[in-house]
């Protein structure tokens, strides 16, 4: 049973433009959201987070909008940057639970 | 720069050959994770560990043993390699206070 899930394996954009990546997530009890950039031959990097008491975080170019009565969070990308075709993954916790819970990962590609 | 470093990086054996990964870790964070990474999968939990010879399985822990005899180090055990174990080993922390879970570099294995 998924419960974190990225639907779009792939996304590609434009440089300049904004990327969108979704997540969904179907466990009630999760209340802290979190989204990692992963390069290859690297270890995932944290990027940004949100509690579900919040519905939007911002830091920088990167903002994450938290929807919770459809249970689904996104990540906004703006301006896009060759630097920030990666893998992203979404994550999930639960009541200060000690673990995560990750979704499949969707591979951004910038194009320039 | 959360001071983690796994050894070895790269690693090929073969099936049925017991092989060890080490994550090390240099500022005595309490909790240690063990994911692997596989296409189509994401990031998924093996074994976590919350204090020196404290640890609890996570989604994926069959054919996988851990260890933490000290702080800073958390050993991942594959007792007898299966090709299905295949795969990128991740080792996490988090800090203190924090759901947010920061990677090491990864191990690459490659069982024949």
């Amino acid at each position: 049973d998924q419960q974190v899930k990225q639907n779009s394996p792939s996304l590609s954009v434009q440089e300049g433009r904004i990327s969108i990546l979704n997540c969904d997530y179907t466990n009630s009890m999760f209340d802290y959201f979190l989204w990692y950039k992963k390069y290859p031959a690297e270890g995932p990097t944290f990027l940004i987070s949100i509690s579900s008491i919040k519905d939007k975080n911002e830091d920088g170019r990167f903002t994450v909008f938290l929807n919770k009565s459809a249970k689904h969070l996104s990540l906004h990308i703006v301006p896009s940057q060759p630097g920030d075709s990666a893998v992203y993954f979404c994550a999930a916790s639960a009541n200060g639970n000690e673990k995560l819970t990750f979704g499949t990962g969707t591979r951004l590609t910038i194009i320039p | 720069d959360a001071g983690i470093t796994q050894s070895p990086r790269h690693k090929v054996t073969e099936t049925g050959t017991p092989v060890t990964l080490r994550c090390h870790q240099t500022e005595n964070h309490r909790y240690m994770y063990w994911y692997r990474q596989d296409p189509g999968h994401g990031l998924r939990l093996i074994h976590y560990s919350y204090g020196v010879k404290d640890t609890d399985k996570g989604e994926v822990s069959d054919g996988y043993s851990v260890s933490r005899s000290k702080t800073e180090d958390f050993l991942l055990t594959l007792e007898s390699a299966t090709s299905s174990q295949t795969s990128v080993y991740f080792c996490a922390i988090k800090f203190p206070g924090s759901d947010t879970q920061y990677f090491g570099p990864g191990t690459r294995l490659t069982v024949l």
